[in-house]
């Protein structure tokens, strides 16, 4: 059975770093594209940042770039997410997601919640 | 607002087939898979549509996907109560570099 597990979200303050974590079990990780999706509040879903089964490239949604940056280590069938310099309105639901060779996200995990506030 | 465009409700009574558009353009939808996701509250979303048509294992044939220039639409006949439900179209963008969803649409069913 395909399984995502995301940690590491919470209440942070405005300024702060956080890294979120995603771990894979039931695939061969080494295999898949990986994706970020996150979901504000009452908000829609807003792709985030994705990376190749090597690392050797990695997307972002522009308006991310620079302060988010997403990696993986495949000999421990894990996601992360580095968030620099957080801000109100990074306050979502953040979702790991395996991604197959046509680009749908055909598994997703249960999501952790970050706030961001003071 | 959404390079990806969808009507932001939609609805129809059980039995109904009731369709959702999603609007792009020629880097996104025009040159590239669409795909869909189906979210109820507080649930992570799941996939209902790859491949522009293509179901993946266990989603009723229900669902249905097309897809023609540079946009694309989802089709669900013998609407049930339990379809009620928020929908999102999604494609990566050739242009941009990054994967695209569409606002979402909230199905109520009456």
């Amino acid at each position: 059975e395909v399984k995502l597990v995301e940690s590491g979200g919470g209440l942070v303050q405005p300024g702060e770093s956080l890294r979120l974590s995603c771990a894979a079990s039931g695939f061969t990780f080494s295999n898949y594209y990986m994706t970020w999706v996150r979901q504000a509040p009452g908000k829609g879903l807003q792709w985030v940042a994705n990376i190749r089964q090597d690392s050797t490239q990695r997307y972002y949604l522009d308006s991310l770039r620079g302060r988010f940056t997403i990696s993986r280590d495949n000999a421990n069938n894990s996601l992360h997410l580095q968030i620099n310099s957080l801000r109100a309105d990074d306050t979502a639901v953040y979702y790991c997601a395996r991604q197959p060779v046509y680009g749908d996200l055909d598994h997703w995990g249960q999501g952790i919640l970050v706030i961001v506030s003071s | 607002q959404s390079v990806l465009t969808q009507p932001p409700s939609a609805s129809g009574t059980p039995g109904q087939r009731v369709t959702i558009s999603c609007s792009g353009g020629s880097s996104n939808i025009g040159s590239n898979y669409v795909c869909w996701y189906q979210q109820f509250p507080g649930m992570a979303p799941k996939l209902l549509i790859y491949r522009n048509n293509q179901r993946p294992s266990g989603v009723p044939d229900r669902f249905s996907g097309s897809k023609s220039g540079t946009s694309a639409s989802l089709a669900i006949s013998g609407l049930r109560s339990d379809d009620e439900a928020d929908y999102y179209c999604a494609a990566w963008d050739d242009r941009l570099t990054s994967g695209l969803f569409g606002g979402g649409t909230k199905l109520t069913v009456l």
